[in-house]
């Protein structure tokens, strides 16, 4: 069946280093999410990538989509504290009965 | 506008006991899902309903039971709880099963 891999599992920055978490699918998706999950919170959606090659920005983070829809990237630029927190991809193959298959995201902490 | 409700947002279980774990949204979307998310495994999906009267099973639904009589709720029943069960236990809704997905606050669960 579908898989989603999400690495690194771990990411520790000092306040001002990039960041970036790379999730590599099975198969060929026909969209990819991020979600962010605060400490304790739950998660919670920040964008959905559908065509290949695609590449969005919110602010100092930076979403893409790769040419064969197999892949994507996350990164964030300067990190702040307020980034702390677990990133997830959630991408979907047009099979398993339409639900989305999560990656065991990637917890990134930030040094003040 | 509530979104996704889930109560209770803690609860304590002695091995073998039952109980419900109740999840309401008030955006009148057709699909919901229940998450189980462990330390180290991301996100699971127990079961889902993509709509009134109809549900399905997920990657781990041995050991829950789900019934969906409204579109605004989705109750997930531990039958006869087991501390393998422990866990936080996360409900989401959507349109349709493979877009941006709500999610309620969680439901920390302890079982002894």
């Amino acid at each position: 069946g579908q898989q989603v891999m999400q690495i690194p599992q771990y990411q520790h920055v000092q306040e001002g280093e990039d960041f970036t978490t790379y999730c590599n699918s099975s198969t060929t998706l026909s969209n990819i999410q991020w979600y962010k999950q605060r400490p304790g919170g739950h998660p919670v959606f920040l964008i959905q990538l559908v065509k290949s090659g695609e590449v969005k920005k919110q602010k100092r983070l930076t979403f893409q989509f790769g040419e064969a829809k197999k892949n994507s990237s996350l990164h964030i630029t300067a990190t702040q504290t307020t980034d702390v927190g677990t990133y997830f991809c959630a991408g979907w193959d047009g099979g398993s009965q339409g639900n989305l298959i999560f990656g065991k995201g990637t917890k990134l902490s930030v040094k003040p | 506008n509530a979104g996704v409700t889930q109560t209770p947002k803690f609860q304590v279980l002695k091995t073998g006991q039952s109980m419900t774990l109740q999840c309401a949204q008030d955006m009148n979307h057709e699909y919901m899902s229940w998450y189980r998310q462990d330390p180290g495994m991301g996100l699971r999906l127990i079961h889902y309903s993509v709509g009134a009267g109809i549900t399905d099973q997920g990657e781990v639904p041995n050991g829950y039971n789900v019934s969906r009589s409204t579109t605004e709720d989705f109750p997930l029943r531990l039958l006869s709880a087991a501390p393998s069960q422990t866990s936080v236990y996360f409900c989401a809704s959507s349109w349709v099963s493979n877009q941006p997905q709500h999610f309620g606050d969680g439901t920390r669960l302890s079982i002894l």
